[in-house]
């Protein structure tokens, strides 16, 4: 079946630090990739997707690529703010009928 | 676009009564999702609806809790009885036709059940 793996955290940076989430995917056809973010007390909001391969998704600075070699969709920023404290989530849809499959989510927190 | 809508957004009640909560989906969506969030089990699907029928309530997880959606522009959780256990977030998502098939969540109901 479809399944996301993504690293577990939490995460701790300081302002201004690179930041790479990995994630992985098992799928049996071709996906959309997604990210979601979720900031305390908020529901999950879409931060970007990318829909096939090579595709670059970006938003707010973060960005990641669709790499079907590696099965990976790795999130990515180059300098993190405090305002970008939250848990992000790694999905995949492969079908319009299904829900999307949610990786277990991955805390980050920067510290100014 | 108001985006999904969730009502109450917090609920506090006592073991044993029924609690209800609802979700009005973004207007044209045609699938509507129900995801229960704790810190323990974190973000799990509890049911999914297409086009109002229920596609799979495998998530449910026992009898206590049931949904509806008796049209297009709202959806009902209910928990009867209420057990502590129970205390969670709750999301209600929606999405519709054509890829590449994001969900849009909304803010949650925060249950607690004392």
């Amino acid at each position: 079946g479809n399944s996301v793996t993504q690293m577990e955290g939490p995460v701790t940076l300081s302002e201004e630090a690179f930041l790479t989430i990995n994630c992985t995917y098992t799928a049996t056809g071709y996906p959309s990739l997604f990210w979601y973010v979720q900031y305390p007390g908020e529901g999950l909001q879409l931060l970007l997707k990318a829909t096939k391969a090579d595709d670059k998704g970006s938003n707010k600075g973060f960005e990641a690529t669709y790499r079907k070699e590696t099965t990976s969709f790795h999130l990515e920023k180059g300098s993190v703010q405090v305002s970008d404290s939250a848990v992000y989530f790694c999905a995949l849809s492969d079908q319009g009928n299904t829900p999307l499959v949610f990786g277990k989510g991955t805390r980050l927190s920067v510290i100014a | 676009d108001a985006g999904v809508i969730q009502s109450p957004r917090h609920e506090v009640t006592e073991m044993g009564q029924e609690v209800t909560l609802r979700c009005k989906p973004i207007s044209g969506h045609n699938s509507l999702f129900w995801y229960r969030q704790t810190m323990m089990r974190g973000l799990e699907l509890l049911i999914y609806f297409n086009n109002n029928v229920p596609i799979d309530d495998s998530g449910m997880p026992e009898d206590r809790f049931s949904a509806k959606m008796p049209n297009a522009s709202f959806s009902t959780l209910k928990i009867q009885p209420s057990e502590p256990r129970d205390s969670a977030v709750y999301f209600c998502a929606s999405r519709g036709t054509g890829g590449p098939y994001e969900q849009f969540f909304g803010p949650g109901t925060r249950l607690t059940v004392l």
